[in-house]
């Protein structure tokens, strides 16, 4: 596509309940970053995708967070039993191998209640 | 792990003044990118610098990266309304790694 496309937009879910958020990258970019920005926060980085390399997840926050991606494309960013603070934007960002600059998506606006 | 801090978190100017941002990294980067996030919008790619010392502009934006590669810093001159929002600078130890943000300088333009 032309842009970095995430879905849902807004998403508003139970403390408890599991959410899945998608990520469909620019066509090309190997590379695949989501992080996660709290209200009027700077950009928590959460974990990066590189071709089929392991991905680096150090960013996570704790296990009910993962993420995968599958064929190289697509990427699906999970949250277990969400808890309040998980209260965020998500956001996806993906880059062409051959360049640093990261192209991001509208996010993904996750209020738990 | 490495950190990039920014300053100021906030600055308020009446229209027609300067700004500045301030971006300091804990280790040595091999690029800093710069990025804006309007109000209610995701961050957008303004500059990648990588030389040391290198300084480059784009109209009333100046970009300036440290000598040792460990700071960096965005100038606008003679500011105006369409350049309020958020300025992140980013960088990683190496091309290829995570990029680290720091959390932003928020500019807030009256006119």
């Amino acid at each position: 596509g032309a842009g970095v496309s995430q879905s849902p937009s807004n998403k508003v879910t139970e403390k408890g309940k599991d959410v899945e958020l998608r990520c469909d990258p620019i066509s090309g970019h190997t590379a695949l970053y989501w992080y996660r920005q709290s209200l009027g926060q700077g950009l928590e980085f959460l974990i990066y995708f590189q071709g089929n390399s392991a991905p680096d997840k150090s960013g996570l926050p704790s296990d009910r967070f993962s993420a995968e991606r599958t064929g190289g494309s697509v990427s699906t960013l999970t949250i277990q039993r969400t808890q309040q603070e998980d209260s965020a934007v998500y956001l996806c960002a993906s880059r062409y191998s051959g360049a640093n600059v990261l192209t991001f998506g509208a996010g993904s606006r996750l209020t738990v209640l | 792990g490495q950190q990039v801090m920014q300053i100021p978190q906030y600055q308020h100017v009446q229209e027609g003044e300067d700004f500045t941002t301030y971006c300091n990294s804990s280790t040595t980067l091999s690029n800093i990118q710069w990025y804006k996030q309007r109000p209610g919008g995701h961050p957008v790619f303004l500059i990648q610098l990588v030389k040391s010392g290198e300084v480059k502009k784009q109209k009333r934006l100046t970009f300036q990266f440290g000598e040792a590669k460990k700071n960096s810093s965005l100038h606008i001159t003679a500011t105006q309304t369409t350049d309020v929002g958020t300025y992140f600078c980013a960088g990683s130890p190496n091309s290829g790694y995570a990029l680290n943000f720091g959390k932003g300088t928020s500019l807030l333009v009256t006119p």
